[in-house]
């Protein structure tokens, strides 16, 4: 399975966007990445998946690298909530479980 | 709220004792996942079912761990003779199969044990 790099810690200020990356540069064909965050004492949170294209939700957007080697989750408008530990998972057709990382810490500062 | 919920939050227990953690899936999932995750670190797999049948199992999930989903529908993970090491968030996470299928987690269970 492909691993991912992620900052250990990030910090953004309020109503800005923050740009949180991820390296995954052995990623496989048919690997999605996906986006989750765990906010203190709380369940992961799905936020996003995508396999090549770039995609949006109500939540952030994914930009993928043509290469598929990293990519980029961005909250348009970080608020004080969005603090969060944010993960960046690959993961394949084959596996059954998400495989976490330690993930970006995000602090959003006012 | 994902509509996963689990059951009970919160759990002290002594050295020894056994405990019995449920989760309810989201309605209309065919997968239902646990998973353990100790402080500071990420969530990490423990066991899956499709349907009633489990699937795959961590090599963290020693033979004092059994989990079941007998109907196919809600799930119960039992932890017996209960050590320190096991205090821990136990998290339960749905699906519906796919290729590219989202898992929806609970809010938890924080066990202690004394």
């Amino acid at each position: 399975d492909a691993k991912t790099t992620q900052p250990t810690s990030m910090d953004c200020a309020e109503g800005r966007a923050a740009n949180l990356p991820c390296n995954h540069s052995t990623i496989s064909g048919n690997e999605y990445v996906y986006w989750y965050r765990q906010i203190h004492s709380q369940g992961p949170q799905y936020i996003i998946h995508g396999l090549k294209n770039n995609e949006t939700n109500e939540m952030a957007s994914l930009i993928i690298t043509e290469d598929r080697k990293s990519s980029t989750l961005i909250l348009p408008h970080a608020t004080l909530r969005d603090t969060a530990v944010y993960y960046c998972i690959v993961r394949g057709v084959n596996n059954n479980d998400m495989r976490f990382g330690a993930g970006t810490r995000l602090t959003v500062k006012p | 709220d994902t509509g996963v919920s689990q059951d009970p939050r919160h759990k002290i227990t002594k050295r020894g004792q056994n405990v019995t953690f449920r989760c309810d899936p989201i309605s209309e999932h065919n997968r239902l996942y646990w998973y353990r995750q100790t402080l500071g670190q990420g969530p990490e797999f423990l066991t899956y079912f499709q349907n009633e049948a489990q699937l795959e199992k961590s090599r963290l999930l020693s033979d004092r761990f059994s989990a079941e989903r007998p109907k196919g529908s809600f799930s119960t993970l039992e932890i017996q003779r209960t050590e320190q090491g096991d205090s821990a968030m136990y998290l339960c996470a749905s699906s519906l199969a796919g290729n590219a299928e989202t898992q929806y987690f609970g809010p938890g269970t924080r066990l202690l044990v004394l």
